[in-house]
């Protein structure tokens, strides 16, 4: 079955370090998404890609980067880890068509910056 | 700036009662309002969604309402059992693009 996945589920860095962290989607899908999620936030747009070689920032971008090589992979970077990037990460992909918009989210990434 | 406002942070509810989840927004340009269910541990799944075409939208125990002139939608959760116990936000977005999500709710429903 097509899914999503990210690695690590789980992480532990220091201030300052640079982190990776892994999206691959079965789906084919050109849309993913990144966001970050916090109690009292919900979920906050970092990054998304429409495509290959296409990449734009979303609300709450600064200290992040991703790049997008092939259709599976959407990497999110942390250039340099700061306590307050500690959060979950999900990252999504989309299915387009005039009935549906659905997100597909993975099952997160618990980060912590210390 | 929160494009999408949600209320109750929280909310308890019977078994067998309806559950109401409430949202707001400003931006008159954004043509999808998805709900989306999270378990402890999980990702955010799609519940239900509505374009601003209609004024509801029912699938199964879940139904959307809309009202487009007040720039206002909400879930209603029929029959409420404790297996919907879990976090719900809303969303919107223009074209299927840049998604801006509600705080979320935590409802617990009690046996």
């Amino acid at each position: 079955d097509a899914e999503i996945t990210q690695s690590p589920r789980h992480k532990i860095t220091e201030t300052g370090r640079q982190v990776t962290l892994a999206c691959h989607q079965t789906w084919n899908h050109n849309n993913m998404f990144w966001y970050r999620q916090d109690l009292g936030h919900g979920l906050r747009l970092i990054h998304y890609s429409y495509g290959v070689h296409d990449t734009n920032k979303g609300e709450v971008s600064d200290g992040y980067s991703v790049s997008r090589s092939n259709t599976e992979d959407l990497p999110l970077t942390l250039e340099s880890a700061a306590s307050s990037q500690t959060s979950v990460y999900f990252c999504a992909s989309r299915d387009t068509g005039q009935a549906t918009d659905t997100q597909y989210f993975g099952p997160g990434t618990r980060l912590t910056v210390l | 700036q929160q494009q999408v406002k949600q209320s109750p942070q929280s909310l308890i509810v019977q078994k067998g009662g309806i559950s109401i989840i409430n949202c707001a927004y400003e931006n008159t340009a954004f043509d999808y309002f998805p709900w989306y269910q999270q378990f402890p541990g999980k990702g955010p799944a799609l519940l239900i969604a509505i374009r601003p075409d209609v004024s509801e939208k029912k699938e199964g125990r879940f139904t959307i309402s809309f009202n487009k002139s007040a720039k206002q939608f909400s879930l209603h959760i029929m029959d409420s059992q404790p297996g919907d116990s879990a976090t719900y936000f809303c969303a919107a977005s223009i074209y299927g693009n840049q998604f801006y999500f509600g705080t979320g709710t935590s409802l617990t429903v009690i046996p």
